[in-house]
């Protein structure tokens, strides 16, 4: 059972358009939620992270958080070419799934590409 | 700060060598994580370490698969002996408190041939 799950894309969008990434998860005791951004032969690198239900903005990104669902967004609004990349999804597991508490969980990610 | 350092950036060895992968974290930061990434089976956690001490290495694939970290400043991660199918890029990141967020460090790219 994958317990965190992207969409692969890869997802194209138009410079400007806003991008919406998914992510669904299976453990219902995870408690952070982060998303990163990863370029081509880079490192990931973070720009989101939601700890409660709701949204959290920064600047043109918007993180939205479901556990009901079991589900968290990112939202690019304005997107420009700059963004494309290939974001992560990440999670801890929580304290109450035996054994290791705070496994820092990766999706496989989605490729993001903004056409100019 | 200088965030997660990681050495060598680019590794080449033959099968059967061992390989020593090296990782300085930031400083005051009291987890570590590594993780090995291919393009088969993207971002997989290998182990991490809470105060220095190994909380969870369900995810090290073998034996041949070893880590520890001596001191809160240095981690190694090492592969003896080496195979193939061990080519990947290996990352570091650290964080100052489990559940908060992780930094990465450069990464590693390792190719056994």
């Amino acid at each position: 059972q994958k317990e965190v799950e992207q969409n692969s894309g890869p997802l194209s969008v138009p410079e400007g358009a806003i991008a919406s990434l998914n992510c669904t998860y299976s453990d219902r005791g995870s408690q952070s939620f982060f998303w990163y951004r990863q370029y081509s032969g880079k490192s990931p690198e973070l720009i989101m992270s939601i700890y409660s239900n709701g949204d959290k903005e920064d600047g043109r990104f918007t993180a939205q958080l479901n556990k009901a669902s079991q589900y968290v967004s990112l939202l690019i609004r304005d997107s420009q070419p700059s963004d494309s990349a290939t974001y992560l999804c990440a999670m801890n597991i929580g304290p109450n799934s035996g054994g290791s508490n705070y496994k820092l969980t990766f999706g496989k990610g989605t490729l993001l590409t903004v056409n100019p | 700060d200088a965030g997660v350092i990681q050495s060598p950036r680019h590794e080449v060895t033959e099968m059967g060598q061992e390989v020593t992968l090296r990782c300085k974290p930031i400083s005051g930061h009291n987890s570590l994580f590594w993780y090995r990434q291919t393009m088969m089976r993207g971002l997989e956690l290998l182990i991490y370490f809470n105060n220095n001490v190994p909380i969870d290495d369900s995810g090290m694939p073998e034996d041949r698969f070893s880590a520890k970290m001596p001191n809160a400043s240095f981690s190694t991660l090492k592969i003896q002996p080496s195979e193939p199918r061990d080519s990947a890029v290996y990352f570091c990141a650290s964080t100052w408190g489990l559940g908060l967020e992780a930094f990465f460090g450069q990464g590693t790219r390792l190719t056994v041939v």
